[in-house]
């Protein structure tokens, strides 16, 4: 099975608009962050998010918040007032931190992405 | 510019030659990672370097791949008798931390192999 399942390819949405961009995950660690990434056409990885599996509150970073929801093991990040240079692949990336068995977690899963297109 | 820095960033070779990516991560950081993406994927982890020692290794570093971080500063990555499979962008991320991190990664902006 997936670890990290983003179901839309490509997305659509107005300048000035908010959109949603869906992220499922499959752990059954009780320990885990999650990620999101962003992907310009230039190729760096830009860190966008981030919210740990014992934070009680969504995380949001100016323009962007993550919808955390555990019980559901999703993870969607919500843009808000979108422009034009949001256009890009967007990633979300797991991080497993595998406390039973002593080992710190060193890598993180990503998903497929999004591609995330803005209109004017 | 201070961030992580790839190259050569592009990188043309026939099937069969040997290849060498070097990654300079952000002077302070002690992780390093080397991430392999290719088209339609998302990045696959192939292996991690804390300060000089590899600690861990994807089952995807096959053993034509060998990666080193001498001195705990670059690291390289070489891919020996490259195949066509090879192609790929390769991507290094380096960060700051201790035990289970919680920093983001800093990537740098690839090094993009074909393989003819």
């Amino acid at each position: 099975a997936q670890k990290i399942t983003q179901t839309q390819p490509g997305m659509f949405v107005q300048e000035k608009e908010a959109v949603t961009l869906d992220c499922t995950y499959d752990t059954s660690d009780q320990s885990y962050g999650l990620f999101w990434y962003k992907q310009p056409s230039s190729g760096e990885m830009i860190f966008l998010i981030y919210q740990g599996s014992y934070d009680e509150q969504n995380a949001t970073e100016g323009r962007y918040s993550l919808n955390f929801q555990k019980a559901r093991k999703s993870a969607n990040l919500v843009i808000s007032a979108s422009q034009l240079g949001d256009s890009a692949m967007y990633f979300c990336a797991m991080r497993e931190d595998l406390v039973d068995s002593g080992a710190g977690s060193y890598q993180l899963t990503f998903g497929k992405g999004t591609k995330l297109s803005v209109i004017p | 510019d201070t961030g992580v820095s790839q190259n050569p960033r592009h990188k043309i070779t026939k099937r069969g030659q040997n290849v060498t990516f070097r990654c300079d991560p952000i002077s302070e950081h002690n992780r390093l990672y080397w991430y392999r993406q290719t088209l339609g994927q998302g990045p696959e982890f192939l292996t991690y370097f804390q300060n000089e020692a590899q600690l861990e290794k994807s089952r995807l570093l096959s053993d034509r791949f060998s990666a080193e971080r001498p001195k705990g500063s670059f690291s390289t990555l070489e891919i020996q008798r490259t195949e066509q499979g090879d192609s790929a962008m390769y991507l290094c991320a380096s960060t700051l931390g201790q035990g289970f991190y919680t920093g983001e990664l800093f990537f740098g902006e690839g090094s993009r192999l074909t393989v003819l």
